[in-house]
């Protein structure tokens, strides 16, 4: 029940187009879903959060879609650039009570934008 | 801006012998995490630190780990005897009281155990 479902594994997109990557959630009780965005030997940043209160959150080209019904939350690259290439994490936390927001990560996204 | 820090970028032990991996939490955060990512693999929580204890850990934070703040800024997670399988990027990250769940990740320390 912990377990954030990440799709797909790998994802080709030509430079200009949109990227969609989606993530899935079984716990009901999350209650804040970032993505993050990693280069090669780099640690993971992060780009954009939403809460479950709104349902989509825009900064620049990123958007984040969430539907609370179907569990499923999905981030939107616009104008994809080859800058973008990265692997990309969502992930999901919730407040544990114990003074700690562990995060749950799903498998990643390995994007590559073409020219 | 602001940042997580950790040292060494790089570290290769011999199976069996003690490794401390350091980190200096972004100033006036008060919850401090160590995660790690085996190669080509998902980022994996290990501990959650918060006021001077252990918050949560997963069950991969067995008996040869532990964490300390042995002064107001350094964060270290100790691997008392490293195996084979430890081997893998571990990143620090910590978080501001005010905006709870948001965390921030240091560039990490890949750790080669041979």
């Amino acid at each position: 029940q912990q377990q954030v479902k990440q799709s797909p594994q790998s994802l080709i997109v030509q430079k200009g187009g949109i990227s969609i990557i989606n993530c899935a959630y079984e716990n009901t009780a999350f209650d804040y879903f970032p993505w993050y965005q990693q280069f090669p030997g780099k640690g993971p940043a992060l780009l954009i959060a939403i809460r479950p209160d709104v349902s989509e959150k825009k900064e620049g080209r990123f958007t984040i879609s969430f539907n609370k019904s179907a569990k499923q939350f999905s981030l939107h690259i616009m104008d994809s650039q080859p800058g973008d290439s990265a692997t990309y994490f969502c992930a999901a936390s919730m407040d544990s009570g114990a003074g700690s927001y562990q995060l749950t990560f799903g498998k990643g996204t390995k994007l590559s934008v073409i020219p | 801006e602001p940042e997580v820090t950790q040292t060494p970028s790089h570290q290769v032990t011999q199976m069996g012998q003690e490794v401390i991996l350091r980190c200096v939490p972004i100033s006036n955060h008060l919850y401090f995490y160590w995660y790690r990512q085996i190669l080509g693999q998902k980022v994996e929580f290990l501990v959650s630190f918060y006021n001077n204890e252990i918050s949560e850990k997963s069950e991969i934070f067995d008996d040869q780990f532990s964490v300390e703040r042995p002064d107001g800024s350094n964060f270290t997670l100790k691997i008392r005897s490293t195996k084979l399988e430890d081997s893998a990027m571990y990143f620090c990250a910590s978080g501001p009281r005010t905006s709870g769940n948001t965390i921030y990740f240091g560039e990490g320390s890949w750790l080669t155990v041979v």
